[in-house]
């Protein structure tokens, strides 16, 4: 089984600095897909970064990247330059790979992490 | 290109009754996944359609089901509804292919409240 770990169930941030939010994860698969997503108060959920496990390279998207170290099993989301848009619930996400290739398409979400960018 | 729709967005049912969700997956996506939100079991996964067949399934009762279509819209049913099934219900498309890393692209959610 997999399991996501967020240990910060809030976090702040001055606008204009950088953040980091944790993410640990468990599983006894050898491929895997990690995500993360944001979710406004909106309540729609926002694709923002991917990472897959065999990926040497941490994954960057425009702000935002993926610090990625698989012997820690950890999988941080950091935000650079933050904004006040940026305020809003993060979750951090892993899927399984198929033995086929691709995922299996069934998200295991941690319990997320609350930011607050502050002006 | 739309993205994911949810209808309706809101709903309010009494408990027993059923109810049906719909979600409509952004163009050329054939995989419908659907997760049930709530503040103390967080984001769970319900099930998983690709091409019409139900590829995977989360933990949930059988009073939940769901099928898709060919366009590949999907839809959900919660029977004998419950105080418990008051969540934010999210569904999310996705390419379904080797050709996709797995990132899910979710719509508004339905939000229902059971009374």
């Amino acid at each position: 089984a997999q399991k996501i770990t967020q240990t910060q169930p809030g976090m702040f941030v001055q606008e204009k600095e950088a953040v980091t939010l944790d993410c640990t994860y468990d599983t006894s698969d050898q491929s895997y897909g990690l995500f993360w997503y944001k979710q406004p108060s909106s309540g729609e959920m926002i694709f923002l970064i991917y990472q897959g496990s065999y990926d040497e390279q941490n994954a960057t998207e425009g702000r935002y990247s993926l610090n990625f170290q698989k012997a820690r099993k950890s999988a941080n989301l950091v935000i650079s330059a933050s904004q006040l848009g940026d305020s809003a619930m993060y979750f951090c996400a892993m899927s399984r790979h198929l033995y086929s290739g691709g995922s299996n398409y069934k998200l295991t979400f941690g319990k997320g992490t609350l930011l607050t960018v502050n002006p | 290109k739309a993205g994911v729709t949810q209808t309706p967005r809101y709903l309010i049912k009494t408990r027993g009754q059923q109810v049906t969700l719909s979600c409509s997956p952004i163009s050329g996506h054939r995989s419908v996944s659907w997760y049930q939100q709530t503040p103390g079991q967080g984001l769970q996964f319900l099930f998983e359609y690709f091409s019409e067949t139900q590829r995977n399934k989360g933990n949930f009762p059988g009073r939940f089901s769901g099928r898709q279509f060919s366009n590949s819209r999907s839809e959900m049913n919660v029977s004998t509804l419950e105080l418990g099934d008051s969540a934010l219900y999210l569904c999310a498309s996705s390419l379904g292919t080797g050709g996709s890393q797995g990132e899910q692209y979710f719509g508004p959610g339905t939000r229902l409240t059971v009374t």
